[in-house]
């Protein structure tokens, strides 16, 4: 099956730095790609869309300036946290949807933040 | 504005029974509906789809049935196995605004009883 790998599994910095996660879909190209977060013994909570070529769209809440996503190719897409807080710290998982919409999304492993 | 819900946090049954998960969602600009399989520090597993022009999918030991004017569906597992104790997700997908979405309930825990 279709594989979407994330980079890194797992990261912790420090208060006021930036972190870089990165999702790539291994064997398909990915036009959407989904960001979200989770919170411990919560849902996945949807972040943003992701298109390849065009800006992200931003679920309410979600403060775009703080969660940069670029996805600049059609394997690839970037979640940056600018100046971290721990009240960032949280689960994050992207998934990649390979075909039409409605298709089936795989989802990456995930990338545990930790913000000390 | 919880736009999938799933109100059982948790469901135990024994195994070699059926295991029933259901899941209401508010939107209609959902066409298209999934669920997954989570264990935790892991992402999730695509378990099985369901379009909104289906009554009905099946595949194996799941099946999920959609009830498009009740807006609500539900996950049959038969038999189920301790294997399959785990998290599972209903997930919604559709596009509104010119962007497409998938959107998760909050989940609910399986434990198969041996």
């Amino acid at each position: 099956g279709a594989v979407v790998s994330q980079h890194p599994s797992w990261v912790i910095c420090k208060s006021g730095t930036s972190v870089k996660i990165e999702c790539r879909s291994l064997d398909f190209q990915a036009t959407t790609m989904f960001w979200y977060r989770q919170f411990p013994k919560q849902s996945l909570m949807l972040m943003a869309t992701s298109n390849e070529g065009s800006k992200a769209t931003y679920e309410q809440g979600v403060e775009k300036d703080k969660f940069l996503i670029n996805h600049a190719s059609l394997t690839l897409s970037t979640l940056t946290v600018t100046s971290a807080h721990p009240e960032d710290s949280s689960f994050y998982i992207c998934s990649a949807r390979r075909g039409l919409a409605g298709g089936w999304a795989y989802f990456g492993p995930g990338t545990r933040l930790t913000v000390t | 504005d919880q736009q999938v819900k799933q109100n059982s946090p948790s469901l135990s049954v024994q195994e070699g029974r059926i295991s029933i998960l259901n899941c209401d969602y508010t939107n209609s600009m959902f066409d298209y509906f999934l669920w997954y399989k989570k264990y935790p520090a892991e992402g999730p597993t695509f378990l099985i789809s369901i379009s909104s022009i289906k009554d009905k999918n099946e595949d194996g030991r799941f099946t999920v049935f959609l009830n498009k004017s009740a807006k609500h569906l539900s996950l049959h597992i038969v038999p189920s196995q301790p294997g399959d104790s785990a998290v599972y997700f209903c997930a919604a997908s559709g596009t509104q605004g010119g962007s497409e979405k998938l959107v998760f309930g909050k989940g609910t825990k399986l434990t198969v009883n041996p």
